[in-house]
């Protein structure tokens, strides 16, 4: 199974960068890399994916290794809309998409 | 507008009864997947399915059933045998080409036994 270990929580504040990082274990030679952000009784959004190297997008940058057995979400200049539960799922070749506990991150004033 | 749509929003259930779930979506995509949400707590995979007519368990089938009759529709049945269904469910698509591509989510059925 491809499971991911993230932090449990992170609190920051408004106007900082976060980076919220990933360990991917047994992680697919095809599969990409995935980060969603989800708010209280919705479902998770998507976010950001990627392969290699760094990928980003207007709300978040992506940073994997050569090995890719980490990742980590760059969130930049936070606000108070931001706090929500972050993940990294893992897919593996079973292709379960396996979410976990995600990161909690709290952004204060 | 293409996406995924779950129903009811809100589902009361009586001990013992068997309980059905409504997923469609209209994305063309292969793979569907169902997952459980407790209070506070991440998203467990209850069941997933790649094609039409496959399906396998996740981490936490014991008390749940899917079909997977059409590419648009995975329904769950949360039946007798799942000894604490209340919780919130959510279910999810994404293409079957490489592995772990985006996924795009419902938004929610909560579940209560009364």
């Amino acid at each position: 199974l491809a499971k991911t270990t993230q932090p449990i929580s992170m609190d920051s504040y408004e106007g900082q960068e976060v980076n919220i990082t990933c360990s991917h274990n047994n992680i697919a030679t095809n599969d990409y890399i995935t980060w969603y952000q989800q708010f209280p009784s919705q479902g998770p959004r998507f976010i950001i994916q990627g392969y290699k190297t760094k990928v980003t997008n207007e709300v978040a940058s992506l940073f994997i290794p050569a090995d890719r057995k980490s990742s980590t979400l760059s969130l930049p200049r936070v606000s108070l809309s931001d706090t929500a539960v972050y993940y990294c799922p893992g897919g593996g070749s079973a292709r379960q998409l396996t979410f976990g506990s995600g990161t909690q991150l709290t952004v204060l004033p | 507008d293409g996406g995924i749509t779950q129903s009811p929003k809100y589902l009361f259930r009586k001990e013992g009864q068997n309980v059905t779930l409504s997923c469609e979506q209209n994305l063309n995509h292969d793979a569907m997947y169902w997952y459980r949400q407790d209070p506070g707590q991440g998203l467990r995979l209850i069941y997933y399915s790649q094609i039409v007519n496959d399906f396998q368990k996740g981490d936490i089938a014991e008390g749940y059933s899917v079909s997977r009759e059409k590419k648009e529709s995975f329904p769950l049945t949360v039946t007798s045998a799942q000894k604490n269904p209340t919780a919130f469910y959510l279910c999810a698509s994404s293409t079957r080409g490489r592995g772990n591509t985006e996924a795009f989510f419902g938004q929610g059925t909560r579940l209560t036994v009364v």
